[in-house]
C-alpha cells in the first residue's frame, strides 16, 4: 500500500500571499489530520476530517482552513501567510479515528514564508 | 499545564546502553498512548502504542503505562547509533470533544555514540 502523499514538499511564499497544500491518505483510510510542526511550538493539531466533515478544529487563526473530498483526500489552505507560518506542514490518515488507531504521517510539506 | 510533558533532553547514551524516555500527561482519563520517533528532517513514524496499565514489548522496545501517575515511558534495550532520533510523546485525551486529536510532547533527542 502506498503511504500518505503530500503536495508540494517544499513551498517558498511571501507575507500576504496564500497557499494551498494537499493530503492524499493512505487508501481506505478515512480521517485526515493535520498538524504544524515548528522548533518554538513542536506539533500543534490544525484540523482532523473524517468522511467530509471537519470534527475537531485546533487553536489557530480563521486564516487556517481545510476541507476534504469524497475520495478522503484532503486540502489546507492558509491566506494572508505570516513569517510565522513557516513551518512543517504534516498531515497523518488513519482508518476511522476513534482514538486508538494508528496515525500514519506523511513527508509533509515545509513551508517558507519571506 | 501543558497537555503531555517529557524530559526535554537531549539524552546521550552508549552504543548497547538502555535508553529511558518519559512521558507525563495532564487528562487523567486518557485513553490512548504512543510514541514516535522522527529523525532529522523526517515526518513522525510509530513504533509503539499502548492503551492498558502494564508494560508492552516490541524488539528491543518496551513501553510502560501508569495511568494512576500519569506517566508513560519508553525504554530502549541495547541501542543503536540508529536510534538517534527525536522521540514524541503523544497522548488521545478522551474521546467525544476531542476526538481525532492528538496532543504531542516536545520530544526528547536521542544520540547513542558508538
Amino acid at each position: 500500500k502506498a503511504g500518505v502523499t503530500q503536495t508540494p514538499r517544499y513551498l517558498i511564499k511571501t507575507r500576504g500571499q496564500q497557499v494551498t497544500l494537499s493530503c492524499s491518505p493512505i487508501s481506505g483510510h478515512r480521517s485526515v489530520s493535520w498538524y504544524q510542526q515548528t522548533p518554538g511550538q513542536g506539533l500543534q493539531f490544525l484540523f482532523e476530517y473524517f468522511s467530509e466533515t471537519q470534527r475537531n478544529k485546533g487553536n489557530f487563526p480563521g486564516r487556517f482552513s481545510g476541507r476534504q473530498f469524497s475520495n478522503s483526500r484532503s486540502e489546507m489552505n492558509v491566506s494572508t501567510l505570516e513569517l510565522g507560518d513557516s513551518a512543517l506542514y504534516l498531515c497523518a490518515s488513519s482508518l476511522a479515528w476513534t482514538g486508538s488507531e494508528t496515525q500514519y504521517f506523511g513527508p509533509g510539506t515545509r513551508l517558507l514564508v519571506l | 499545564q501543558k497537555e503531555v510533558e517529557q524530559n526535554s533532553g537531549p539524552l546521550s547514551v552508549p552504543e548497547g546502553a538502555i535508553a529511558s524516555l518519559n512521558c507525563t500527561y495532564s487528562d487523567r482519563v486518557s485513553q490512548s498512548f504512543f510514541w514516535y520517533r522522527q529523525y532529522s528532517g523526517k515526518s513522525p513514524e510509530l513504533i509503539m502504542s499502548i492503551y492498558s496499565n502494564g508494560d508492552k514489548e516490541d524488539g528491543r522496545f518496551t513501553a510502560q503505562l501508569n495511568k494512576a501517575s500519569q506517566y508513560v515511558s519508553l525504554l530502549i534495550r541495547d541501542s543503536q547509533p540508529s536510534d538517534s532520533a527525536t522521540y514524541l510523546c503523544a497522548v488521545n485525551p478522551r474521546r467525544g470533544s476531542t476526538l481525532g486529536r492528538l496532543y504531542f510532547g516536545r520530544g526528547t533527542q536521542l544520540t547513542v555514540w558508538p
